[in-house]
């Protein structure tokens, strides 16, 4: 199973562009990454998902390396309401089924 | 637009009680999850119901029972709550299991 890297916190000014990084150097060649996000004291939110192909959204953009050992969650213009913990999540199947795999995430702050 | 909604949203249980917490999907979704959440780590998967009719156990299930009681509805027991059990938990949904999740807002459950 895939397992993600994520730096535990970062800091984005208000307007500017996010980029939250993620590796997940043994993903396999079916394996999705997934994104959610959670705000406090709330339930995760999906953003986006993908395989290879870059996507994109009303919410984010994603890009993911030609060689699948990393991605990229980008918000291009960050707002205070941004400010989550983000999960960047390799899905996989275990002898617990269909589990996503949160982590520990990182945890955005937008600032004014 | 409701989605995903649990109840109650909060409950506060002393040892040795039982309770069930409901979840209630409108999306039409095939597969549901109950997670939990607690301080400092991510969520872990109970159960899950890949469709209707079926159940099968996730990460950490010891104390736990769930009932898929038609497409709509998937429940979580706790037949003799002990303190270890204090967490949020949260419920999903997905149209299938490589489908994204949807989350409701959680329960909040104190077990003294």
């Amino acid at each position: 199973d895939a397992k993600t890297t994520q730096p535990p916190s970062m800091d984005c000014a208000e307007g500017r562009a996010a980029n939250l990084p993620c590796n997940h150097s043994t993903i396999s060649g079916n394996e999705y990454v997934y994104w959610y996000r959670q705000i406090h004291s709330q339930g995760p939110q999906y953003i986006i998902h993908g395989l290879k192909n870059n996507e994109t959204n009303e919410m984010a953009s994603l890009i993911i390396t030609e060689d699948r050992k990393s991605s990229t969650l980008i918000l291009p213009h960050a707002t205070l309401r941004d400010t989550a913990v983000y999960y960047c999540i390799v899905r996989f199947y275990s002898n617990s089924g269909y589990a996503l795999n949160f982590g520990k995430g990182t945890s955005l702050l937008v600032t004014p | 637009n409701a989605g995903v909604t649990q109840t109650p949203k909060f409950q506060v249980l002393k040892t040795g009680q039982s309770m069930t917490l409901q979840c209630a999907q409108d999306m039409n979704h095939n597969s549901m999850y109950w997670y939990r959440q607690d301080p400092g780590m991510g969520l872990r998967l109970i159960y899950y119901s890949a469709s209707e009719g079926t159940t099968d156990k996730g990460e950490v299930p010891n104390g736990y029972n769930v009932s898929r009681l038609n497409k709509r509805e998937f429940s979580l027991r706790l037949e003799s709550a002990a303190p270890s059990q204090t967490s949020v938990y949260f419920c999903a949904s997905s149209d299938n299991d490589r489908a994204p999740q949807h989350f409701g807002d959680g329960t909040r459950l104190s077990i003294l």
